[in-house]
């Protein structure tokens, strides 16, 4: 079975500083792995992907993410927090019908 | 590249009647999904489509069905509607074709949505 859990409904963070998002997973398969952001009023764009090649996967905006197995995670990070951040994020598992967590809305502080 | 489109923007419906929601991929995308966005619920997987045939369902009612054309586009129909199907509906296409597990995980690419407002 397949699922997702994305530990933090909310994250509060201030510009400039570091961002974590949290995603563990569970996958009876190798899964792929998404992150994707959602603005408000907006479709889901996708911000990176893990398809069982670089554990560290660079996505855009500066964001990345690193697929550890052995704690079956997917953490979502960023070094510093921008005002055009502010959204919802959604962590994904794959194979091919796609599992969404529950969302992490990230809020900046100015 | 144009991206995944919906039409229409908004819908308000009545309780009771049928909505009709369509969707284009992406030129080239073989499979469309639909999802139900409700306030408070999250992303649900409704239907999946590909090559013109249904490949998946999510745990919706019967009242929620849809169908592919041979050109890939795709509609969404709920019939008989009711006050809790007022939801964001978004529409993702990708390049994953064929049955089962396959080792090429495609990323899917979403439209903007439909709103339907079911009053």
């Amino acid at each position: 079975a397949q699922s997702v859990t994305q530990l933090d409904s909310h994250v509060s963070v201030s510009e400039g500083t570091p961002v974590l998002l949290r995603c563990n997973y569970s996958s009876s398969y190798s899964p792929s792995l998404f992150w994707y952001v959602q603005h408000p009023n907006k479709g889901l764009q996708l911000l990176l992907k893990y398809t069982s090649a670089a554990t560290l996967v660079k996505g855009i905006n500066g964001f990345e993410a690193e697929f550890k197995k052995s704690e079956t995670s997917f953490h979502l990070t960023k070094p510093s927090a921008h005002m055009s951040d502010a959204a919802e994020y959604f962590c994904v598992v794959s194979p091919y019908q796609f599992y969404f967590g529950t969302g992490t809305s990230l809020t900046v502080i100015p | 590249e144009a991206g995944v489109t919906q039409s229409p923007t908004h819908l308000i419906k009545t309780r009771g009647q049928q909505a009709t929601l369509r969707c284009s991929p992406i030129s080239g995308h073989t499979s469309v999904y639909w999802y139900q966005q409700a306030l408070g619920l999250g992303l649900q997987f409704l239907l999946w489509y590909d090559e013109g045939e249904e490949r998946n369902r999510g745990n919706f009612p019967p009242r929620f069905s849809g169908r592919q054309f041979p050109n890939y586009s795709s509609e969404l129909n709920v019939n008989a509607l009711e006050l809790e199907d007022s939801a964001l509906y978004l529409c993702a296409s990708s390049l994953y074709s064929g049955t089962g597990i396959s080792h090429f995980y495609y990323e899917q690419y979403f439209g903007p949505g439909t709103r339907l407002t079911v009053t």
